[in-house]
């Protein structure tokens, strides 16, 4: 089946250490974005790449980085200039058709707490 | 710059009742796309609905709806007939055609359906 695999799902960091959230697509999208929510809160989105080997900072971008080495996956890193990385983070991907309709496809999410 | 309002931090409704969720959006790009998400506790984003901004009808998909009034910029979601599945978060999220077409998203509102 076609989708978008995060992981892991729950994640525990230690205070200065970074970690890397996976998220793979196989739907053959171009377009990959990450967002960050806050409990009770909307989606922030923190990088986006159209295209491989090339991605564009979101609205919170600081203390994160990412790659696009593959067109199917796109991992986040939270660094630790990060000062508050307990979050719930979000992987989507979407066709860059240049269509308005397509919608986005999310991964499951990986919950992230600092410990 | 694109804005997502979402006045509604939570929604209770009787089980069998019509709700709307409000969802209004602030954008100078004339071609744009509005989406609903809806966002069960198990964290997963599920699409519900489009509306591109020169569709002449209202969208509808099953029991959603969307009330679109463009000269107001407003997207609001109706549900008909709620059900006790349909407790969750609910997210509006606006596309330009312009810049990188990346998908912005509103505070969320937050339904619960009462028995």
């Amino acid at each position: 089946d076609g989708g978008i695999t995060q992981s892991p799902k729950y994640l525990f960091r230690k205070e200065g250490q970074n970690v890397t959230l996976s998220c793979e697509q196989n739907l053959n999208h171009d377009a990959m974005y990450w967002y960050r929510q806050d409990p009770g809160q909307g989606l922030r989105l923190i990088y986006y790449s159209q295209i491989v080997n090339d991605f564009q900072k979101g609205d919170i971008a600081e203390g994160y980085s990412v790659s696009r080495e593959k067109k199917e996956s796109f991992p986040l890193t939270v660094t630790s200039a990060q000062k508050n990385p307990t979050a719930f983070y979000l992987c989507a991907s979407s066709p860059e058709d240049g269509r308005m309709n397509t919608e986005a496809f999310f991964g499951q999410g990986t919950r992230l707490t600092v410990v | 710059a694109q804005k997502i309002t979402q006045t509604q931090p939570g929604m209770f409704v009787q089980e069998k009742e019509a709700v709307t969720l409000d969802c209004t959006y602030d954008t100078s790009d004339p071609s744009y796309g509005l989406f609903w998400y809806k966002q069960p506790s198990s964290g997963e984003m599920i699409f519900l609905i489009y509306q591109g901004s020169y569709d002449q009808q209202n969208a509808t998909e099953g029991r959603y709806s969307l009330n679109f009034q463009k000269a107001r910029k407003s997207a609001n979601l109706v549900i008909s007939a709620s059900q006790l599945g349909d407790s969750a978060m609910y997210f509006c999220a606006m596309r330009e055609i312009q810049g990188a077409q990346k998908l912005v998203f509103g505070q969320g509102t937050r339904l619960t359906i009462n028995p």
